[in-house]
C-alpha cells in the first residue's frame, strides 16, 4: 500500500473559481504533513505546512483530519500563475524522511 | 547564497555507461537527499544521507551508489546505466530537525 495516495488529475479550474483536493495516507503515526508545489520541469518546493487545526496563507487552506488520514488543499479565487503540480507529503518514518504523493495537477484555464 | 546546485542538467548514456551526478548545498545542512521522479510515479528516495558519514538506502537503491564526500557534497552514481534508469534526479537537503527540504534544479538522464 503506497504511503500517500494522490488522485493525479488533471484538474481544470476555471480562473477565479475554487478548487479543492485531498490526499489520504496510510501510516497513522505519521506526524508532520507538507503541500510542495511544483511547476512544469522545475523543482518540488515547500508550499505550507499542515497543522491539526488547519490554517491558511493567502488564498490557500490546509485541513488536516486525523481521524480519517486525509490531508486537504483549498485554493480560492484561482489565478493562473496557480497552475502546477501539488504534492501531498507526509512523515511516516520517524526522521528527516519524507514520503511525496505523485500529485494533484492543476490547470487554470482563462 | 545559491542553495542546491546540481551537474549536468542534461545528459544521455548509452547502456552499460557509468558516470556520476553532482550535488553540493551552502546552506549548512546536515542532511541529503537523492530523489528520481518518473511519469505517473512521484518522487521516489534513492538514497539518503542523515549526516556526514552516513547514507542509508531509500525506496529504490538497486543501481546507485552514493558519496557524501563532505557536509556541503553528495553524490550519486550510476556503474553501468540501464534504460530503466531513464529519469529526472533530483536532490535535496534539510537542516537537522526539519522537514523542509530544499530541491536542486534536477537532472534530465536518458539512458538508451
Amino acid at each position: 500500500r503506497k504511503e500517500v495516495e494522490q488522485d493525479p488529475g488533471p484538474f481544470n479550474v476555471p480562473e477565479g473559481a475554487t478548487v479543492a483536493f485531498n490526499c489520504t495516507y496510510s501510516n497513522s503515526a505519521s506526524q508532520s504533513f507538507f503541500w510542495y508545489r511544483q511547476d512544469c520541469r522545475k523543482e518540488p518546493k515547500l508550499l505550507m505546512s499542515v497543522y491539526s487545526s488547519g490554517n491558511e496563507d493567502g488564498r490557500f487552506t490546509a485541513q488536516l483530519n486525523r481521524a480519517s488520514q486525509y490531508i486537504s488543499l483549498l485554493i480560492r479565487d484561482s489565478k493562473l500563475s496557480d497552475s502546477a503540480t501539488y504534492l501531498c507529503v507526509v512523515t511516516p518514518y520517524g526522521n528527516n524522511r519524507l514520503a511525496f504523493g505523485k500529485g494533484n495537477q492543476v490547470v487554470v484555464i482563462p | 547564497n545559491a542553495g542546491v546546485t546540481q551537474t549536468p542538467k542534461f545528459q544521455v548514456l548509452k547502456t552499460g555507461q557509468s558516470m556520476t551526478l553532482q550535488c553540493a548545498q551552502d546552506m549548512n545542512h546536515n542532511s541529503m537527499y537523492w530523489y528520481r521522479q518518473d511519469p505517473g510515479m512521484g518522487l521516489r528516495l534513492i538514497y539518503y544521507s542523515a549526516s556526514e558519514g552516513t547514507t542509508d538506502k531509500g525506496e529504490v537503491p538497486n543501481g546507485y551508489n552514493v558519496s557524501r564526500l563532505n557536509k556541503r557534497e553528495f553524490s550519486l552514481r550510476l556503474e553501468s546505466a540501464a534504460p530503466s534508469q531513464t529519469s529526472v534526479y533530483f536532490c535535496a537537503s534539510t537542516r537537522t530537525g526539519s522537514y523542509e527540504q530544499y530541491f536542486g534544479p534536477g537532472t534530465r538522464l536518458t539512458v538508451t
